[in-house]
């Protein structure tokens, strides 16, 4: 079993719906939990840091995590076209060794 | 402010012959991670440096080698170059923190190795 679970899409969707990426964690000692993106041939990009239990809110994008079900969720609203590419799911120990999900390839459509 | 360089953009290399990649880590930034990610997967952490020294390793054999620089930027080494080493290396820097604090991360760009 993989330490970080992620469906890897692909998904699609019309502009301006509301998207829900997830990914579950078999670890409870993960503390640190990120949501990058990634376009396609590029580095992944750091979106949101949660540190434990609890919603964080930038813009349009909205992390949320329960430890106790041992899932991570990502909302992006109103999704724009350039809202398209893969996300990433990352959570983190202390001593700062990532462990990624497989990410899941998103589709905004005009 | 200058983000995470890394060089080459694109390498290709023959099996058994071994490769050199280069990050530069954003500035102010003292600690230097290296991430293999393949195709369609996510990024599989390969080692993290800080003070010159390797202070975590992932699940990489020996053949895996790297160097931190007294300016913090960092080499990573490949020998013996397989068919499955085909990916693009990632690095990424962080500011280490004292204590339970952990790092957020920053990416470079990446570099995409192919071995033929």
């Amino acid at each position: 079993q993989k330490e970080v679970e992620q469906d890897p899409g692909p998904l699609s969707v019309p502009e301006g719906a509301i998207v829900s990426l997830n990914c579950t964690y078999s670890n409870s000692a993960f503390q640190y939990f990120m949501w990058y993106r990634q376009y396609s041939r590029k580095g992944p990009e750091l979106l949101m840091y949660t540190y434990s239990s609890g919603n964080k809110e930038d813009g349009r994008f909205t992390a949320q995590v329960d430890k106790s079900s041992k899932y991570i969720s990502l909302f992006i609203r109103d999704s724009q076209p350039s809202d398209s590419a893969t996300y990433l799911c990352a959570t983190q120990y202390n001593n700062n060794d990532m462990r990624f999900g497989a990410g899941t390839r998103l589709t905004v459509k005009p | 402010d200058a983000g995470v360089t890394q060089s080459p953009t694109h390498l290709i290399k023959t099996r058994g012959q071994q490769v050199t990649l280069r990050c530069s880590p954003k500035s102010g930034h003292d600690t230097v991670s290296w991430y293999q990610q393949a195709l369609g997967q996510g990024p599989q952490f390969i080692f993290q440096y800080y003070e010159e020294e390797e202070r975590q390793r992932g699940n990489f054999p020996d053949r895996f080698s790297g160097h931190q620089f007294p300016n913090y930027s960092s080499e990573l080494n490949v020998n013996a170059l397989l068919l499955g080493d085909s990916a693009l290396y990632l690095c990424a820097s962080s500011l280490a923190v004292r204590g339970d604090s952990t790092d957020t991360q920053y990416f470079g760009p990446g570099t995409r190795l192919t071995v033929l």
